[in-house]
C-alpha cells in the first residue's frame, strides 16, 4: 500500500517570505500522480498543484511550485511571497495510475498547518 | 465542477445509535468517496464507490457501511456509533463523468462534523 508522510505538523513564515513544505511517499509503482491540497479554516479542500510522475519538469502554479525528486520519493511545496490568505492546512496526496484497478483514490498525508506572520 | 452537497453539516449523537450521512451530487459522476479527517491523521479513506451498487473498502472501513442505490447519492452509515468515530467526514467525487482519471480532479463536499457522546 502507498503511504504519504508529512513530517512537519506546523510551519510558520513571515509574510512575503518563502516557505517549503515537505512530503515523502512510498510506492512500488513507476507511474503515479502527486497533489498538494489546501484546507483553510472553512474546511474547503482546494487543489493547489499536481505533478505527474512521468514528467521531469517540476509543476508551477503562480507562487506555488514543487520540487519533485522521483528517486528520493520526495515532493515538496514551495510558496513564494507568502500572503495572509495562504494560512491553512496543507495536505500532500498520492494517486496511482488510472489503469490499475484499485488505484481510483487519493491517499493523503497527515497535513502541515501553515501560519503566516504579518 | 459538479455540485456536491453533504448533509447534515453538524450532528451530535449518542454512543450506540446508528447514524447516516448523505452525500448528493448533481451531475452523474461515477466515482464517489467517503473520507474522515482527524488531527494527526489527515484524511483517511473509509469507502468508495465506482458505480451504482459497486463499492469497495478503504483503509478505515470497520464500523462503517455504505450504499449507493442511485448515481447521485452515496450514503455512509455508522452502524453503532462510538466515540472513536467522532470526526469530520468528507465526501468527494472524481470529476470524470464515466471513467476515472486523477487529472480530472476531485471535488470535495463541505464536510460533516459528527460528535458521538
Amino acid at each position: 500500500a502507498q503511504t504519504v508522510t508529512q513530517s512537519q505538523p506546523e510551519m510558520s513564515v513571515q509574510e512575503a517570505e518563502t516557505v517549503t513544505l515537505s512530503c515523502t511517499y512510498d510506492t512500488s509503482e513507476s507511474d503515479y500522480y502527486l497533489f498538494w491540497y489546501k484546507q483553510p479554516p472553512s474546511r474547503q479542500m482546494i487543489l493547489v498543484i499536481r505533478q505527474e510522475a512521468y514528467k521531469q519538469q517540476n509543476a508551477t502554479e503562480n507562487r506555488f511550485s514543487v520540487n519533485f525528486q522521483k528517486a528520493a520519493k520526495s515532493f515538496s511545496l514551495k510558496i513564494s511571497d507568502s500572503q495572509l490568505g495562504d494560512a491553512a492546512m496543507y495536505f500532500c496526496a498520492y494517486s496511482g495510475i488510472w489503469y490499475n484497478f484499485g488505484n481510483e483514490k487519493l491517499t493523503f498525508g497527515t497535513g502541515t498547518r501553515l501560519t503566516i506572520i504579518p | 465542477d459538479a455540485g456536491i452537497t453533504q448533509s447534515p453539516r453538524h450532528k451530535v449523537t449518542e454512543t450506540g445509535t446508528p447514524v447516516t450521512l448523505r452525500c448528493h451530487q448533481t451531475e452523474n459522476h461515477r466515482y464517489m468517496y467517503w473520507y474522515r479527517q482527524d488531527p494527526g491523521h489527515g484524511l483517511r479513506l473509509i469507502h468508495y464507490s465506482y458505480g451504482v451498487k459497486d463499492t469497495d473498502k478503504g483503509e478505515v472501513s470497520d464500523g462503517y457501511s455504505v450504499s449507493r442505490s442511485k448515481t447521485e447519492d452515496f450514503l455512509l452509515t455508522l452502524e453503532s456509533a462510538t466515540s472513536s468515530q467522532t470526526s469530520v467526514y468528507f465526501c468527494a467525487i472524481s470529476d470524470g463523468r464515466d471513467r476515472w482519471d486523477p487529472l480530472d480532479g476531485y471535488t470535495f463536499g463541505s464536510g460533516t462534523r459528527l460528535t458521538v457522546v
